[in-house]
């Protein structure tokens, strides 16, 4: 079983709308978790801590489920400039990457 | 400048060649790791510095990868013998404490690899 699980997509929404992503981790040690985010050819960037009592970053909100070993990231109201790859992080030994979920969001 | 900096930016090599890649961490970030990414892949680890040594090295994919960080700063990843299947982008990341605190990565512009 992979370390970190993410659906691959990609997920096609239009502008406005609201999209979730979840991630399933295998290593139920694990204290630190992020969502980043990936543009076509650049590095990943950090977009968000996700905290245990869930956190919210503007139009983004990150929840943990450690019972469940999931993460879940929610972006309302989706922009043109959203789509991109979404890369789920988990803190293993190392910091371990999901293999990201690509959204295009569309006019 | 403040970042992660990476060099070269762009390796073009022939197939059993060997390379040297570059990173030069934030200033003051004693963790530093390597990661690289084939073409619409996801990151796959490769090693992992505390300083100067290397706690995790799983990651590794053969024993043509090395690598190596002096001065708990600058590390060089040393590919040998390269093969096709080399070629992706690596990429390296530091930050401040290592991956067991709630800290995030600061990734470089990585450096895109292509074995001929």
């Amino acid at each position: 079983r992979k370390e970190v699980e993410q659906d691959p997509g990609p997920f096609n929404v239009p502008e406005g709308a609201t999209v979730a992503f979840n991630c399933t981790y295998s290593n139920s040690a694990s204290q630190s978790f992020f969502w980043y985010r990936q543009d076509c050819r650049k590095e990943p960037k950090l977009l968000m801590s996700v905290y245990s009592s869930g956190n919210e970053d503007g139009r983004f909100t990150a929840q943990l489920n450690r019972a469940s070993q999931y993460i879940s990231l929610l972006i309302r109201d989706s922009k043109l400039s959203d789509s991109a790859t979404y890369l789920c992080v988990v803190s293993g030994y190392a910091l371990n990457f999901g293999k990201g979920t690509s959204l295009l969001v569309t006019p | 400048g403040a970042g992660v900096s990476q060099s070269p930016s762009n390796k073009v090599t022939e197939k059993g060649k060997d390379v040297e890649l570059r990173c030069d961490p934030i200033s003051g970030h004693t963790a530093l790791y390597w990661y690289r990414q084939s073409l619409g892949q996801g990151l796959e680890f490769l090693i992992y510095f505390q300083g100067n040594s290397a706690p995790d090295k799983s990651g590794l994919p053969s024993d043509r990868f090395s690598a190596e960080r002096t001065g708990g700063s600058v590390s060089t990843l040393t590919i040998q013998r390269t093969q096709q299947e080399d070629s992706a982008v690596y990429l390296c990341a530091s930050n401040p404490t290592g991956p067991l605190n709630n800290s995030p990565l600061h990734f470089g512009n990585g450096t895109r690899l292509t074995v001929t």
